[in-house]
Protein backbone atom coordinates (compact mmCIF):
# COMPACT_ATOMS: atom_id res chain seq x y z
CA UNK A 1 0.00 0.00 0.00
CA UNK A 2 1.01 3.54 -0.43
CA UNK A 3 1.77 5.29 2.86
CA UNK A 4 0.15 8.48 3.58
CA UNK A 5 1.34 11.64 1.63
CA UNK A 6 1.32 15.56 2.30
CA UNK A 7 1.00 18.37 0.13
CA UNK A 8 3.16 20.71 -0.61
CA UNK A 9 6.03 19.61 1.04
CA UNK A 10 7.50 23.36 1.57
CA UNK A 11 5.17 26.69 1.80
CA UNK A 12 7.12 30.09 1.93
CA UNK A 13 4.26 32.05 3.17
CA UNK A 14 4.11 36.02 4.63
CA UNK A 15 2.12 36.94 8.22
CA UNK A 16 -1.48 37.79 7.79
CA UNK A 17 -1.73 35.30 4.68
CA UNK A 18 -3.69 32.04 5.25
CA UNK A 19 -2.64 28.83 3.76
CA UNK A 20 -4.35 25.30 3.32
CA UNK A 21 -2.27 21.79 3.20
CA UNK A 22 -3.31 18.63 2.34
CA UNK A 23 -3.27 14.91 3.79
CA UNK A 24 -3.86 12.13 1.79
CA UNK A 25 -4.39 8.63 4.18
CA UNK A 26 -3.13 5.37 3.39
CA UNK A 27 -5.82 3.82 1.24
CA UNK A 28 -8.44 2.30 3.69
CA UNK A 29 -7.68 4.49 6.42
CA UNK A 30 -10.36 6.91 8.08
CA UNK A 31 -8.57 8.44 10.56
CA UNK A 32 -6.93 11.49 9.82
CA UNK A 33 -4.63 13.46 12.38
CA UNK A 34 -2.76 16.57 12.47
CA UNK A 35 0.50 17.43 14.44
CA UNK A 36 2.98 20.47 15.04
CA UNK A 37 5.91 19.79 15.28
CA UNK A 38 8.32 22.85 16.39
CA UNK A 39 12.18 22.65 18.19
CA UNK A 40 10.75 24.13 21.06
CA UNK A 41 7.53 22.92 21.59
CA UNK A 42 8.01 18.88 20.06
CA UNK A 43 5.39 17.21 18.18
CA UNK A 44 1.89 19.08 19.70
CA UNK A 45 -1.54 17.32 18.97
CA UNK A 46 -4.11 19.86 16.42
CA UNK A 47 -6.96 17.51 15.66
CA UNK A 48 -8.38 14.79 14.11
CA UNK A 49 -11.11 13.68 11.97
CA UNK A 50 -13.16 10.40 11.27
CA UNK A 51 -15.64 9.79 8.42
CA UNK A 52 -15.87 13.60 7.66
CA UNK A 53 -16.21 14.24 11.46
CA UNK A 54 -13.81 16.08 14.07
CA UNK A 55 -13.21 13.77 16.70
CA UNK A 56 -11.11 15.29 18.69
CA UNK A 57 -9.32 19.15 19.18
CA UNK A 58 -6.04 20.05 20.98
CA UNK A 59 -5.22 23.50 22.56
CA UNK A 60 -4.36 25.75 19.12
CA UNK A 61 -6.38 28.53 18.39
CA UNK A 62 -9.01 28.88 16.00
CA UNK A 63 -7.09 30.05 13.19
CA UNK A 64 -6.36 26.39 12.92
CA UNK A 65 -9.16 24.46 11.27
CA UNK A 66 -9.15 21.40 9.34
CA UNK A 67 -11.61 19.22 7.04
CA UNK A 68 -12.18 15.37 5.95
CA UNK A 69 -13.41 14.33 2.86
CA UNK A 70 -15.53 11.42 1.51
CA UNK A 71 -12.46 9.75 0.30
CA UNK A 72 -10.60 10.27 3.95
CA UNK A 73 -8.49 13.24 2.36
CA UNK A 74 -7.56 15.93 5.25
CA UNK A 75 -6.88 19.42 4.60
CA UNK A 76 -6.10 21.54 7.18
CA UNK A 77 -6.17 25.76 7.04
CA UNK A 78 -4.22 28.39 8.96
CA UNK A 79 -5.77 31.97 8.51
CA UNK A 80 -3.96 34.79 9.37
CA UNK A 81 -0.75 33.29 9.69
CA UNK A 82 2.05 34.31 12.58
CA UNK A 83 5.53 33.75 12.93
CA UNK A 84 5.13 31.45 15.67
CA UNK A 85 2.93 28.95 12.79
CA UNK A 86 6.82 28.14 11.14
CA UNK A 87 6.78 24.69 12.09
CA UNK A 88 6.55 20.92 10.40
CA UNK A 89 2.80 20.07 10.23
CA UNK A 90 2.65 16.09 10.05
CA UNK A 91 -0.57 14.12 9.46
CA UNK A 92 -1.42 10.77 10.45
CA UNK A 93 -3.96 8.24 9.30
CA UNK A 94 -5.13 5.04 10.83
CA UNK A 95 -7.78 2.74 10.40
CA UNK A 96 -9.98 4.60 13.02
CA UNK A 97 -10.98 2.28 15.33
CA UNK A 98 -7.47 0.98 16.31
CA UNK A 99 -4.68 2.97 17.39
CA UNK A 100 -1.80 2.72 15.08
CA UNK A 101 -0.82 6.20 13.57
CA UNK A 102 1.24 5.74 10.26
CA UNK A 103 2.71 9.77 9.84
CA UNK A 104 3.22 11.71 6.33
CA UNK A 105 6.37 13.21 5.36
CA UNK A 106 5.38 16.51 6.74
CA UNK A 107 4.69 19.72 4.91
CA UNK A 108 7.77 22.60 5.85
CA UNK A 109 5.72 26.25 6.40
CA UNK A 110 7.75 28.93 7.02
CA UNK A 111 6.40 32.16 7.70
CA UNK A 112 8.23 35.63 6.93
CA UNK B 1 -4.68 16.60 29.80
CA UNK B 2 -1.62 13.99 29.69
CA UNK B 3 1.64 14.86 30.13
CA UNK B 4 4.73 12.76 28.87
CA UNK B 5 7.79 13.29 30.22
CA UNK B 6 10.98 11.84 28.15
CA UNK B 7 14.70 11.70 29.42
CA UNK B 8 17.53 11.99 28.72
CA UNK B 9 16.88 14.75 25.85
CA UNK B 10 20.84 12.93 24.44
CA UNK B 11 22.17 10.33 24.37
CA UNK B 12 25.33 9.24 23.03
CA UNK B 13 26.87 5.14 22.75
CA UNK B 14 29.41 3.38 21.58
CA UNK B 15 28.62 0.86 19.05
CA UNK B 16 27.58 -2.54 20.17
CA UNK B 17 26.20 -0.79 22.97
CA UNK B 18 22.66 -0.72 24.65
CA UNK B 19 20.42 2.16 24.96
CA UNK B 20 17.92 2.83 27.36
CA UNK B 21 15.38 5.88 27.06
CA UNK B 22 12.58 6.65 29.74
CA UNK B 23 9.34 8.27 29.47
CA UNK B 24 6.48 9.43 32.23
CA UNK B 25 3.28 9.36 31.89
CA UNK B 26 0.37 11.60 34.11
CA UNK B 27 -3.00 10.15 33.02
CA UNK B 28 -3.51 6.67 34.59
CA UNK B 29 -6.57 5.79 31.91
CA UNK B 30 -3.71 5.87 29.35
CA UNK B 31 -3.55 2.62 27.49
CA UNK B 32 -1.59 2.87 24.48
CA UNK B 33 2.68 3.89 23.59
CA UNK B 34 3.87 3.94 20.96
CA UNK B 35 7.58 4.61 20.46
CA UNK B 36 8.24 6.71 17.00
CA UNK B 37 11.96 7.45 15.55
CA UNK B 38 12.09 10.59 13.55
CA UNK B 39 15.52 10.78 11.80
CA UNK B 40 16.86 14.31 10.25
CA UNK B 41 14.33 15.51 7.62
CA UNK B 42 11.96 12.51 7.66
CA UNK B 43 8.66 11.75 9.24
CA UNK B 44 8.07 9.47 12.33
CA UNK B 45 8.30 5.86 11.96
CA UNK B 46 6.62 3.97 14.83
CA UNK B 47 9.06 1.08 15.79
CA UNK B 48 7.40 -0.58 18.55
CA UNK B 49 4.19 -0.12 20.72
CA UNK B 50 2.88 -1.52 23.84
CA UNK B 51 -0.55 -1.96 24.95
CA UNK B 52 -1.24 -1.74 28.79
CA UNK B 53 -2.25 -5.10 29.03
CA UNK B 54 1.04 -6.25 28.44
CA UNK B 55 4.19 -5.49 30.28
CA UNK B 56 7.05 -6.07 27.89
CA UNK B 57 6.99 -6.50 23.97
CA UNK B 58 10.60 -7.41 22.09
CA UNK B 59 10.64 -6.88 18.53
CA UNK B 60 14.64 -7.96 17.81
CA UNK B 61 16.79 -5.54 19.12
CA UNK B 62 14.02 -3.28 20.51
CA UNK B 63 11.98 -4.19 23.17
CA UNK B 64 9.52 -1.88 25.30
CA UNK B 65 8.81 -1.98 29.02
CA UNK B 66 5.61 -1.13 30.79
CA UNK B 67 4.95 -0.32 34.40
CA UNK B 68 1.42 0.88 34.94
CA UNK B 69 1.82 1.44 38.61
CA UNK B 70 4.55 4.01 38.48
CA UNK B 71 3.52 5.27 35.06
CA UNK B 72 6.31 4.44 33.03
CA UNK B 73 8.09 2.67 30.19
CA UNK B 74 11.33 2.47 28.57
CA UNK B 75 12.80 1.96 25.16
CA UNK B 76 15.39 -0.44 25.69
CA UNK B 77 17.47 -0.28 22.38
CA UNK B 78 20.97 -3.24 22.17
CA UNK B 79 23.57 -3.79 20.04
CA UNK B 80 23.00 -0.67 18.48
CA UNK B 81 24.58 0.72 15.03
CA UNK B 82 25.46 3.20 13.54
CA UNK B 83 22.02 3.57 11.90
CA UNK B 84 19.59 3.88 14.96
CA UNK B 85 21.11 7.39 15.07
CA UNK B 86 17.61 9.09 14.90
CA UNK B 87 15.32 11.49 17.41
CA UNK B 88 12.96 8.90 19.92
CA UNK B 89 9.97 9.81 20.69
CA UNK B 90 7.55 8.26 23.17
CA UNK B 91 3.79 8.86 23.04
CA UNK B 92 0.64 7.86 25.30
CA UNK B 93 -3.02 7.81 24.64
CA UNK B 94 -5.63 6.79 25.65
CA UNK B 95 -7.51 4.59 22.61
CA UNK B 96 -11.38 2.82 23.74
CA UNK B 97 -11.64 0.95 19.99
CA UNK B 98 -14.30 2.15 19.11
CA UNK B 99 -14.96 4.05 16.00
CA UNK B 100 -17.01 6.76 18.04
CA UNK B 101 -14.31 8.04 20.00
CA UNK B 102 -11.26 9.53 18.97
CA UNK B 103 -7.48 9.74 20.43
CA UNK B 104 -4.93 11.72 20.54
CA UNK B 105 -1.37 11.25 20.67
CA UNK B 106 1.13 13.01 23.67
CA UNK B 107 4.63 12.97 22.86
CA UNK B 108 7.52 13.84 25.23
CA UNK B 109 10.38 16.06 23.83
CA UNK B 110 12.57 13.36 22.19
CA UNK B 111 16.07 11.99 22.96
CA UNK B 112 18.82 12.49 20.18
CA UNK B 113 20.41 9.19 20.08
CA UNK B 114 23.62 9.45 18.76
CA UNK B 115 25.55 5.31 17.75
CA UNK B 116 29.53 6.07 17.69
CA UNK B 117 31.11 3.38 15.02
Amino acid sequence: KAGVTQTPRYLIKTRGQQVTLSCSPISGHRSVSWYQQTPGQGLQFLFEYFSETQRNKGNFPGRFSGRQFSNSRSEMNVSTLELGDSALYLCASSRGDTDTQYFGPGTRLTVL
Amino acid sequence: GENVEQHPSTLSVQEGDSAVIKCTYSDSASNYFPWYKQELGKRPQLIIDIRSNVGEKKDQRIAVTLNKTAKHFSLHITETQPEDSAVYFCAASIVLWRETSGSRLTFGEGTQLTVNP
